[in-house]
C-alpha cells in the first residue's frame, strides 16, 4: 500500500519558533509537493520538488523554505513561524512517469496553529 | 492566467439525492483529475479523464470531460453519508509541470 507520512498531525508553535514539517513517501516518487490548505482558498502550492536537492517556488513560497537531501523525504521550513502561516499543510508525491497522468499521493496533513 | 471556479461552494443535502457538481476554466485541458478529501484527510484521486466528452463511472459517481476539455462535471447518484467530503477538480495544461486545484465543492450529506 502506497503511502506519505506526515511527522505530526496537530502542531501548536509560538511567534517567531523555527518549524520543521517533515513528509516521507515509500514509492520512490521523483517528484513531491508542500501546500498549504485554507478555508475558501482550496490548496495552494508552497514549493515542489522534481528531484533530490532540486526545489522550485509554488504560488506562495514566501516565508518558507524546503530540504529535500533525500529522494523519499521533503521537509518544510518555517524558519519564523507568523500567525498567518497557522493552517493546514500537505504533502504530496508523484511519479514522473507521464503514463501514470500524474496521479497525487497525499499525506494526511498536519495542522498548524501559530500562537 | 487560468480562471478555474468550481461551484457550488458548498452543498448540503440529504441522503439519497441527486447531486452534480462543476469545474469550469477558460482554457483547454490535456486530462483533469478529480479528488474527493474526506475530513481529517488528504485528498483522494477518484478518476482521470483525458479525451473531450468522455464519460467514466465510478459506482454512483459519473464524471464527465467537456467536449471542449474546458470543463467537467461530477454527478452522484443517490448520495450516501459516506460521499460526504469536499470534491476537488485538478486540470493540466499541455506541458505544464505544476498542478493546478480548485477551491473545491464541500459536500454534507445527512442521513
Amino acid at each position: 500500500d502506497v503511502k506519505v507520512t506526515q511527522s505530526s498531525r496537530y502542531l501548536v508553535k509560538r511567534t517567531g519558533e523555527k518549524v520543521f514539517l517533515e513528509c516521507v513517501q515509500d514509492m520512490d516518487h521523483e517528484n513531491m509537493f508542500w501546500y498549504r490548505q485554507d478555508p475558501g482558498l482550496g490548496l495552494r502550492l508552497i514549493y515542489f520538488s522534481y528531484d533530490v536537492k532540486m526545489k522550485e517556488k509554488g504560488d506562495i513560497p514566501e516565508g518558507y523554505s524546503v530540504s529535500r537531501e533525500k529522494k523519499e523525504r521533503f521537509s518544510l521550513i518555517l524558519e519564523s513561524a507568523s500567525t498567518n502561516q497557522t493552517s493546514m499543510y500537505l504533502c504530496a508525491s508523484r511519479s514522473s512517469d507521464r503514463s501514470s497522468y500524474n496521479e497525487q499521493f497525499f499525506g494526511p496533513g498536519t495542522r498548524l496553529t501559530v500562537l | 492566467t487560468q480562471l478555474l471556479e468550481q461551484s457550488p461552494q458548498f452543498l448540503s443535502i440529504q441522503e439519497g439525492e441527486n447531486l452534480t457538481v462543476y469545474c469550469n476554466s477558460s482554457s483547454v485541458f490535456s486530462s483533469l483529475q478529480w479528488y474527493r478529501q474526506e475530513p481529517g484527510e488528504g485528498p483522494v484521486l477518484l478518476v482521470t479523464v483525458v479525451t473531450g466528452g468522455e464519460v467514466k463511472k465510478l459506482k454512483r459517481l459519473t464524471f464527465q470531460f467537456g467536449d471542449a476539455r474546458k470543463d467537467s462535471s461530477l454527478h452522484i447518484t443517490a448520495a450516501q453519508p459516506g460521499d460526504t467530503g469536499l470534491y476537488l477538480c485538478a486540470p493540466r495544461s499541455g506541458g505544464s509541470y505544476i498542478p493546478t486545484f480548485g477551491r473545491g465543492t464541500s459536500l454534507i450529506v445527512h442521513p
